[in-house]
């Protein structure tokens, strides 16, 4: 099964603030149709998680433009570009080429 | 309007089988598929299978001897049975689904979730 490996597992940051939280996969995930089903959900406290990226870099509808993904085959990386307080929560990366399976998470906490 | 709605039992005991229902709306099953997808209280996500429109269904290797999907089309309903429970299946159980318009976009869909407790 494809591991899905999230870091830091908790970040701090003040509104304003710029940061990332990268995700390696133990296997490579650019299918054979050419995509790279890599994907970006944000669950808010109490909420159910909510896609933010599909398919590496493309945001979901509604999504802000401050929210950038980017990476390749086994390693990827959400950025946010000015945090702000309803970005709050859990953030997970998750893969859809082998099967589906979710990385542990990254809390996005308020400094 | 795609909304997606999961019903079931909050309490059941330890051995018993559980089922779950979800109740969608606002798009066919028989050309979407749904998903479940777990949460042990304070944890993480975990993907646990899907039925397909085509009525195939895919599992979770770790639950495929436990679980099972299934669906009414004519109610808008997806089942999840899964037998033998323990303490650890204690978890929120959602329902979600992913749609296509030229590229996939993976579980764009959550219900609300509904909370399980494996209990005596």
């Amino acid at each position: 099964d494809v591991v899905l490996t999230q870091t830091p597992p908790t970040l701090s940051a003040t509104i304003g603030q710029s940061v990332s939280i990268s995700c390696r996969s133990s296997q490579s995930l650019l299918d054979s149709d050419g995509d790279t089903y890599l994907n970006w959900l944000l669950q808010r406290p109490g909420q159910s998680p909510q896609l933010l990226i599909y398919s590496v870099s493309n945001l979901e509808s509604g999504v802000p433009n401050r929210f950038s993904g980017s990476g390749s085959e086994t390693d990827f990386t959400l950025k946010i570009s000015g945090v702000e307080a309803e970005d709050l929560g859990v953030y997970y990366c998750m893969q859809a080429t082998h099967a589906y399976t979710f990385g542990a998470g990254t809390k996005l906490e308020l400094k | 309007q795609v909304q997606l709605k999961e019903s079931g039992p909050g309490l059941v005991q330890p051995s018993q089988t559980l089922s779950l229902t979800c109740t969608v709306s606002g798009f066919s099953l028989t050309s979407n598929s749904v998903h479940w997808v777990r949460q042990p209280p304070g944890k993480g996500l975990e993907w646990m299978g899907g039925i397909w429109g085509d009525g195939s269904t895919d599992y979770n290797s770790a639950l495929k001897s436990r679980l099972s999907i299934s669906r009414d089309t004519s109610k808008s309903q997806v089942f999840l049975k899964m037998n033998s429970l323990q303490t650890d299946d204690t978890a929120i159980y959602f329902c979600t689904r992913h749609y296509y318009d030229g590229t996939w976009h993976w579980f764009a869909y959550w219900g609300q979730g509904t909370l399980v407790t494996v209990s005596s």
